[in-house]
């Protein structure tokens, strides 16, 4: 019965390889998002989804790509992977688009190592 | 632009005493606020959220928040705090979250 889940939950690559991973949400919402935990603890929002549509790009690198295949998944594939890349990150979704005034519930996180 | 600030890193008490966790905000418009809690090796889980109306927000396992206008403030509070509170909580508005500040409670 979760609500927001994601895969995998622990990444670890090599510098240079590709790799995705997978959200999905049964809760019904419209909206989904991405974002990246720091070693520090500092959450940032990536990329906001809604329905099926991308709505907010914060300055991400090229080599990050969001998918949304439907309303109910967002997918994350990241090219050409950095050191720097290394970090958590978080799947959420909300009912509305852009959550001004929505909760957003959030996934466990995969915690991604680049070495 | 709208953001929130958490003064404090880390904030430590004692089992039993209240406990406040403090933010601030920066907003134009109405402020739309939130606050979030974050257990090791979790997700954000949602406490509370200020949309309008009475400035004492009541929200999940005994929390509440006391929006202040004239402060800009929105600060978490709990008058009894547990062990089991110990984690890390985020203030937020829309999708511009706070630094975190880390609550220690010491039995």
């Amino acid at each position: 019965d979760t609500a927001v889940s994601q895969t995998p939950k622990y990444l670890v690559t090599q510098m240079g390889n590709d790799k995705s991973i997978k959200c999905e949400q049964n809760l019904g919402h419209d909206t989904m998002y991405w974002y990246k935990q720091d070693s520090k603890k500092f959450l940032k929002i990536m990329f906001s989804y809604n329905n099926k549509e991308l709505i907010i790009n914060e300055t991400v690198p090229n080599r990050f790509s969001p998918k949304s295949p439907d309303k109910a998944h967002l997918n994350l594939h990241i090219n050409s992977l950095e050191l720097g890349d290394s970090a958590v990150y978080f799947c959420a979704s909300s009912q509305l688009a852009r959550g001004s005034t929505d909760t957003q519930y959030f996934g466990p996180g995969t915690r991604l190592t680049v070495l | 632009a709208q953001s929130v600030a958490q003064p404090e890193d880390q904030v430590n008490v004692a089992e039993g005493n209240p406990l406040t966790v403090k933010c601030t905000y920066s907003v134009s418009g109405n402020p739309y606020l939130f606050w979030y809690v974050q257990y090791p090796n979790r997700g954000l889980q949602f406490l509370l959220k200020y949309i309008t109306g009475d400035n004492l927000v009541k929200g999940s396992y005994g929390f509440e928040a006391e929006f202040n206008k004239s402060q800009t403030s929105f600060h978490l509070k709990k008058p009894s705090a547990l062990v089991s509170d110990s984690a890390l909580y985020f203030c937020a508005v829309i999708m511009r979250f706070g630094a975190g500040t880390r609550l220690t409670v010491k039995p």
